[in-house]
């Protein structure tokens, strides 16, 4: 069975960063692209990041880029998202998310909370 | 940027009646290896999204055949045949053309 389990979230003040995780089971991580997908409170879904299976490339949307990083420790079955420079827009659920060939994120975690406030 | 525009319902919308939710992309999402890379999405309360239809029409794995998904390289439709209680939520349209990744806003379905 497919799980992905997110950790790492919480309050956090602007201007400061936090590091996202996402433990992977039942499924070869190595031969998948992660993303990390989020979603404000009542709002709709904001892709932000993903990353190919080696790692070697990632894409972002202008609205995170420069800011986050993503990553991964296929060795670990490993997905993380560093986030610098936190604003209070980026107050949100995150999901890990697997990204298949076919162009499609078909497994999501539960999500994490992210709350950017002083 | 490719901008995803989804529709409204009519809500609520009685049990057992058939609904159209509609999507309309910017830009073609028509490949020319043939497929249309546009995915629909259904957020049940409380729950992470789940996928219902990719490739525009090709069902997931598991979900009920009275979900099906049509259109053309810019104008897309998710109906559903008869809907049921387990059927509440979010549906959301979203483009796997290209980067960056875009979704529509949403649509909401709620039942009578």
């Amino acid at each position: 069975e497919v799980q992905l389990v997110e950790s790492g979230g919480g309050l956090v003040q602007p201007g400061r960063s936090l590091k996202l995780s996402c433990a992977a089971s039942g499924f070869t991580f190595s031969n998948y692209y992660m993303a990390w997908v989020r979603q404000a409170p009542k709002k709709g879904l904001e892709w932000v990041a993903t990353i190919s299976t080696s790692g070697s490339r990632t894409y972002y949307p202008d609205s995170v880029k420069g800011r986050f990083t993503i990553s991964r420790d296929n060795a670990k079955s490993s997905l993380y998202l560093q986030m610098n420079s936190l604003k209070s827009e980026d107050t949100a659920t995150y999901y890990c998310a697997r990204w298949a060939v076919e162009d499609y994120f078909d497994y999501w975690g539960q999500g994490v909370m992210v709350t950017v406030s002083s | 940027d490719i901008v995803m525009t989804q529709g409204a319902l009519p809500n609520p919308v009685p049990s057992g009646e058939s609904v159209s939710i509609t999507c309309r992309s910017s830009k073609s999402l028509l490949y020319s290896d043939g497929k249309t890379y546009l995915n629909w999405y259904l957020q049940r309360p409380g729950q992470s999204p789940q996928l219902l239809i990719y490739w525009m029409s090709t069902r997931a794995s598991g979900v009920s055949d009275r979900f099906s998904g049509s259109g053309s390289g810019t104008d897309f439709t998710l109906k559903i045949s008869g809907v049921e209680a387990e059927d509440v939520g979010v549906y959301y349209c979203q483009q796997g053309l290209e980067f960056p990744l875009t979704f529509g806003s949403g649509t909401k379905l709620e039942i009578k």
